[in-house]
C-alpha cells in the first residue's frame, strides 16, 4: 500500500518569493502522482499530475512539480509566489488504481 | 449541474443521531469517491462507485457508515448513531473513468459535520 508525506505543514512566504513544498511517498510499484489545491473556502482542484514521460510536470497558475524515481519524491515549485497562492496544497498518490492517497496537506500563507 | 455538488454544506448534529449527506456528481461521470478530512490529518478514502460494479468499502471505518449510489448517479453517505470522532468534513468526487491516471476527479465543496 501507498503513503505520501507532506514535510512541512505549514510554509509561510513572502509575496514573489519562490516557494517549494515537499512529497514523500512509498510504493513498491509505479505510481501516478498528483498535486491538489484547496483554496479558503473552496473544494479541492488538481494543479498537476504525473503519469510518464518528461519527470518535469508543469501545471496551473505557474506551478510545476518533478518527479524524483530514485529518491521517491515529487516535490512542487514555483518560481514567483502572488497573495492568491494563499491555500492548502495536498499531495497524492495512486498505484495504477482508483485510490488517491492524500498526505496532511501544506498551508502556504503568502504575506506581502 | 457544472460541478459536483453536495448537501447540506454543514450538519450540526447530537451524538447518537443518524445523518445523510448528499453527492450530485458531475453528469456522466461513472466513478464516485467519498473521502473524510479531519482537522490536520489528510484526506482519508472511505467508498468509490463505479458504474454497475460493487462499490469499495474498504475506507469505511466502521459499520455505522454505508453509502449508496442509486441510479449510478447520486450517492448518499449514511452514518448512524453518529459519534464525536465522526466530526470532519466529508468530500465527494466523481470522475469520468475509473482510473485515476486517465482523468482527474473533481471535488464538491464538502459537508462540514459537527456532531455535539
Amino acid at each position: 500500500a501507498q503513503s505520501v508525506t507532506q514535510l512541512d505543514s505549514q510554509v509561510p512566504v513572502f509575496e514573489e518569493a519562490p516557494v517549494e513544498l515537499r512529497c514523500n511517498y512509498s510504493s513498491s510499484v509505479s505510481v501516478y502522482l498528483f498535486w491538489y489545491v484547496q483554496y479558503p473556502n473552496q473544494g479541492l482542484q488538481l494543479l498537476l499530475k504525473y503519469l510518464s514521460g518528461s519527470t518535469l510536470v508543469k501545471g496551473i497558475n505557474g506551478f510545476e512539480a518533478e518527479f524524483n524515481k530514485s529518491q521517491t519524491s515529487f516535490h512542487l515549485r514555483k518560481p514567483s509566489v502572488h497573495i492568491s497562492d494563499t491555500a492548502e496544497y495536498f499531495c497524492a498518490v495512486s498505484e495504477n488504481d482508483y485510490k488517491l492517497s492524500f498526505g496532511a496537506g501544506t498551508t502556504v500563507t503568502v504575506r506581502a | 449541474g457544472a460541478g459536483v455538488s453536495q448537501s447540506p454544506s454543514n450538519k450540526v448534529t447530537e451524538k447518537g443521531k443518524d445523518v445523510e449527506l448528499r453527492c450530485d456528481p458531475i453528469s456522466g461521470h461513472t466513478a464516485l469517491y467519498w473521502y473524510r478530512q479531519s482537522l490536520g490529518q489528510g484526506l482519508e478514502f472511505l467508498i468509490y462507485f463505479q458504474g454497475n460494479s460493487a462499490p469499495d468499502k474498504s475506507g469505511l471505518p466502521s459499520d455505522r457508515f454505508s453509502a449508496e449510489r442509486t441510479g449510478g448517479s447520486v450517492s448518499t453517505l449514511t452514518i448512524q448513531r453518529t459519534q464525536q470522532e465522526d466530526s470532519a468534513v466529508y468530500l465527494c468526487a466523481s470522475s469520468l473513468v475509473a482510473v485515476v491516471g486517465d482523468t482527474e476527479a473533481f471535488f464538491g465543496q464538502g459537508t462540514r459535520l459537527t456532531v455535539v
